[in-house]
């Protein structure tokens, strides 16, 4: 079956860096992009961007750019999301989804970034 | 950016009663754009409606959504408990892609 499956939760001071990793299988790599979506405590969902396997494009919610970067392997079919300067507001779950400009679906388990002194 | 506002924020209903979410977007959204998710404490998000019609797979019969334009309902006809959760919009048609800031969905 299609699934997503991430990497554990983080704890980072801040301005440090987190990569968080999602591991698609089930479906042709390639063919889907994946977005990112970050939930903070108490707050709704915010989309963070999204990249397309098959060539790299990315497409980052202004409110990221310049700190964000979104990769892939296409060997391992995973794709990574690294968040750079790290603030406390940055605390929050995030979540990889199968989908761009369509539906978002599956979603990863979640990744859990805290960011304390 | 297109704007979704929610209502009613919080919706306080009784298991086999008929609730009624709506979804506002602050320009048009074309049908094709707008999905449904619910979400519980502790999971993924789950997409329930895509393309404003249609039933993801796996998806009970008594989710429905509708709408057009700037104005989308989901409507779950029959209560069950499992149904008490967030529920959030989405429009993906348009960068940035953009979420409603949810209806909450409790048990009265």
């Amino acid at each position: 079956q299609v699934q997503l499956v991430q990497s554990g939760a983080e704890v980072k001071k801040p301005g440090a860096s987190v990569k968080v990793s999602c591991k698609a299988s089930g479906y042709s790599f390639t063919t889907y992009g994946i977005s990112w979506v970050r939930q903070a405590p108490g707050q709704g969902l915010e989309w963070m961007g999204w990249i397309i396997p098959y060539n790299d494009n990315t497409n980052y919610a202004q409110k990221f750019q310049g700190r964000i970067t979104m990769t892939t392997d296409t060997s391992t079919t995973t794709v990574y999301m690294e968040l750079r300067s790290l603030r406390s507001d940055d605390t929050a779950m995030y979540y990889c989804a199968r989908g761009t400009h369509r539906s978002f679906d599956p979603w990863g388990q979640g990744t859990l970034v805290t960011v304390s002194s | 950016e297109i704007v979704l506002t929610q209502s009613p924020g919080t919706l306080s209903l009784s298991p086999g009663e008929r609730a009624t979410l709506s979804c506002r977007a602050s320009q048009s959204v074309a049908a094709t754009y707008l999905g449904w998710y619910q979400h519980k404490p502790g999971q993924a998000p789950r997409l329930l409606i895509d393309a404003t019609f249609s039933r993801a797979t796996g998806i009970p019969d008594r989710f429905s959504g509708s709408g057009s334009g700037t104005d989308f309902t989901l409507t779950i006809s029959r209560l069950e408990p499992e149904d008490f959760a967030v529920y959030y919009c989405q429009q993906y048609g348009s960068s940035p892609i953009t979420f409603g800031q949810g209806t909450r969905l409790e048990i009265k």
